[in-house]
């Protein structure tokens, strides 16, 4: 059963670093590509980022380039996303996401707030 | 970036009754294999989004026939027959086509 666990959320300053991590199982990072999400407080979704099944390929929004890293350790079935330089406009819900031609499947989100 | 543009934002309707939402890009969603990349999200509140529809008009496993995605290139229509209180939420259409990849402002359907 294919399975994506968010974690690493909280509480953090502006202008900090917060790494959260994605757990997946029911699948191989190295043979499906995987997003990240995020989802602002009763606003809409946004596209952030996403590598690739071969890890060749990471693409990035606009508002993630340059700050926000995507990366992942196959041998623990983890995907990341670093994000850096933290404002108060990244305060949402971050989701990971196999989206793909067979199925989509969506974790249950991690919350980041920006605070002072 | 790819803008989709969604219509209506909010969409009241009555149970039982059909809905429609349209989705429209600024780039044609068709890619050199010929499929066009335009996907239907739903999210309930609280609840993490689900897709319904990709490639314009495929459901996905597990969507009743209820749903049905109609379109091509640039506009496209997401259609709710005989709308149920489980169909509440927000609704997003999303181009798999570019990237980056974007979402539509969502649309929410609500009981009239």
């Amino acid at each position: 059963q294919v399975q994506l666990v968010e974690s690493g959320g909280g509480v953090v300053q502006p202008g900090k670093s917060l790494k959260l991590s994605c757990e997946v199982s029911g699948f191989s990072l190295s043979d499906y590509g995987v997003h990240w999400v995020r989802q602002a407080p009763g606003k809409g979704l946004e596209w952030l980022a996403v590598l690739s099944y071969d890890g060749r390929e990471r693409h990035y929004s606009d508002s993630a380039k340059g700050r926000f890293t995507i990366s992942r350790d196959i041998s623990k079935n983890k995907l990341f996303l670093h994000l850096t330089s933290l404002g108060v406009e990244d305060t949402a819900v971050y989701f990971c996401a196999k989206l793909d031609i067979e199925s989509d499947c969506w974790g249950q989100g991690t919350l980041v707030t920006v605070s002072s | 970036d790819v803008v989709m543009t969604q219509s209506p934002l909010s969409l009241p309707v009555t149970l039982g009754q059909s809905a429609s939402i349209s989705c429209s890009s600024n780039h044609s969603l068709v890619a050199r294999d010929g499929d066009t990349y335009l996907n239907w999200f739903h999210q309930r509140p609280g609840q993490s989004p689900r897709r319904l529809i990709y490639k314009v008009s495929n459901r996905d496993s597990g969507v009743p026939d209820r749903f049905s995605g109609s379109g091509s290139a640039t506009d496209f229509t997401l259609t709710i027959s005989r709308v149920e209180a489980d169909d509440l939420g927000v609704y997003y259409c999303m181009q798999g086509l570019l990237w980056p990849l974007t979402f539509g402002r969502g649309t929410r359907l609500e009981i009239k």
